[in-house]
């Protein structure tokens, strides 16, 4: 059972725009939603996370929307660079879990120049 | 910064040998983590642990089973090695944190072949 599912699978983006990536779950016991990074060659890295008591969470050029009734939540990357080819990927939890993450599939993004 | 080390980057065994991949971090973390990452399928955890000699199943445990002897180092073994095991296996880190989510710090991975 995926409890996490994320589109789209790949993405390719031009300098400058934005890349939009969508995550949808089903267990509305979670209560963390962080999206990571992966450079070729590395382990994930977090990037930027977010509560269901907030409706957007922005970090420099990487934004997250919630939204907790449709039980969705995207990654928005303004101005996208090409440093930031990578594969992103979503994921859940809930307290009290010992911080166990429930990942999505993962969406390679391809920004070209 | 922490620093998740795993012992091998590039790992072949044959079929139906016993596989040790190990894992240390460096900074007095709690909870270890072991995933595998296959295309198209994400990460999926295959156990993790909260303390030392204290482990959990994830959600693919068959055929995999793990070590938490130190609190700085976790290993996964597999018991048995399979053509299906092969895979990026990827370990991960972080703090306790109460009751609170935090977040998980990871390895570069090893990726393992099962001839």
């Amino acid at each position: 059972q995926q409890q996490v599912k994320q589109s789209p699978q790949s993405l390719i983006v031009q300098k400058g725009g934005i890349s939009i990536i969508n995550c949808a779950y089903e267990n509305t016991a979670f209560d963390y939603f962080p999206w990571y990074q992966q450079f070729p060659g590395k382990g994930p890295a977090l990037l930027i996370a977010i509560r269901p008591d907030v409706s957007e969470k922005k970090e420099g050029r990487f934004t997250i929307s919630f939204n907790k009734s449709a039980k969705q939540f995207s990654l928005h990357i303004m101005d996208s660079q090409p440093g930031d080819s990578a594969t992103y990927f979503c994921a859940a939890s809930k307290t009290g879990t010992a911080s166990k993450l429930t990942f999505g599939t993962g969406t390679r993004l391809q920004v070209t120049l | 910064d922490v620093k998740v080390t795993q012992s091998s980057r590039y790992l072949v065994k044959r079929t139906g040998e016993k596989v040790f991949l190990e894992c240390v971090q460096d900074m007095d973390h709690e909870n270890m983590f072991w995933y595998r990452q296959d295309p198209g399928l994400g990460l999926r955890l295959i156990y993790f642990s909260y303390d030392v000699k204290m482990k959990e199943k994830g959600d693919i445990p068959e055929g995999y089973s793990v070590s938490r002897e130190k609190k700085e180092r976790f290993s996964l073994i597999l018991e048995s090695a399979s053509t299906n095991q092969t895979s990026m296996y990827l370990c991960a880190s972080s703090l306790w944190g109460g009751m609170g989510n935090q977040p998980q710090h990871f390895g570069d991975g090893t990726r393992l072949s099962i001839l």
